[in-house]
């Protein structure tokens, strides 16, 4: 069966510092990956998304990047995070039935 | 992605009774995905729809796909305590890597 992982599961960084969340998906090749972001009680903001490798699209434009350096491997990073930056950043992949599932989350706060 | 009409925004339900929440579009979709998030963790698929007109059920939950293809509603039965969280829908056309999302439906069930 297919799992999704993403680490940290929690993280608190001073404004200025980089970022760096990882998200790695077992049982299954060639996903398409994405990040989102959900701010408090707020809905999902498709962030990047990927179809392979070395392949990113940036939906909205920020302080924000994107990297898949291995087929179920998906990165997010940040150079010098806002506070703007906080929330719960959110991994997911779609099957083959385009049906999408998320990881567990990893909250961030930068204070 | 665009976003799409989820209503109600909240509701607040007596353990026992039925629940329903629906989503619409200004554009048609493929597939219509139905999720529930708890706090703190990451969504959770619960229905699936491929066609026009499917009704599928999982459980105490049900879902149909419009037969517009613009709409679709999830129906829970005899709320219990569990149910608690925040339903999403989503939508995907045809040829779209990406999900346009519903801004959520929180649901608070009174024992």
């Amino acid at each position: 069966s297919q799992t999704i992982h993403q680490w940290p599961a929690t993280l608190v960084q001073p404004v200025g510092s980089p970022l760096s969340l990882e998200c790695t998906v077992e049982g299954t090749s060639n996903p398409n990956l994405y990040w989102y972001r959900q701010a408090a009680g707020r809905g999902l903001q498709l962030l990047f998304y990927s179809v392979g490798i070395g392949q990113i699209s940036s939906e909205v434009p920020q302080n924000l990047s994107a990297s898949r350096p291995q087929d179920r491997q998906f990165i997010l990073s940040s150079k010098k995070l806002l506070l703007s930056d906080s929330g719960f950043y959110l991994c997911a992949w779609t099957d083959q039935l385009d049906e999408q599932f998320f990881g567990p989350g990893t909250r961030l706060t930068v204070l | 992605g665009q976003q799409l009409n989820q209503s109600p925004q909240s509701m607040f339900i007596q353990e026992g009774e039925d629940v329903s929440m629906n989503c619409t579009s200004s554009s048609i979709f493929n597939t219509w995905l139905w999720y529930k998030q708890d706090p703190g963790e990451g969504p959770v698929l619960l229905i699936a729809l491929y066609k026009a007109g499917e009704l599928t059920s999982n459980g105490r939950l049900t879902a149909q796909f419009g037969i517009t293809r613009k709409d679709s509603f999830l129906n829970i039965s005899a709320s219990i305590p569990s149910d608690v969280g925040i339903y999403f829908c989503a939508g995907q056309r045809m040829d779209d890597y990406k999900l346009s999302f519903g801004a959520g439906t929180t649901v608070t069930v009174r024992a």
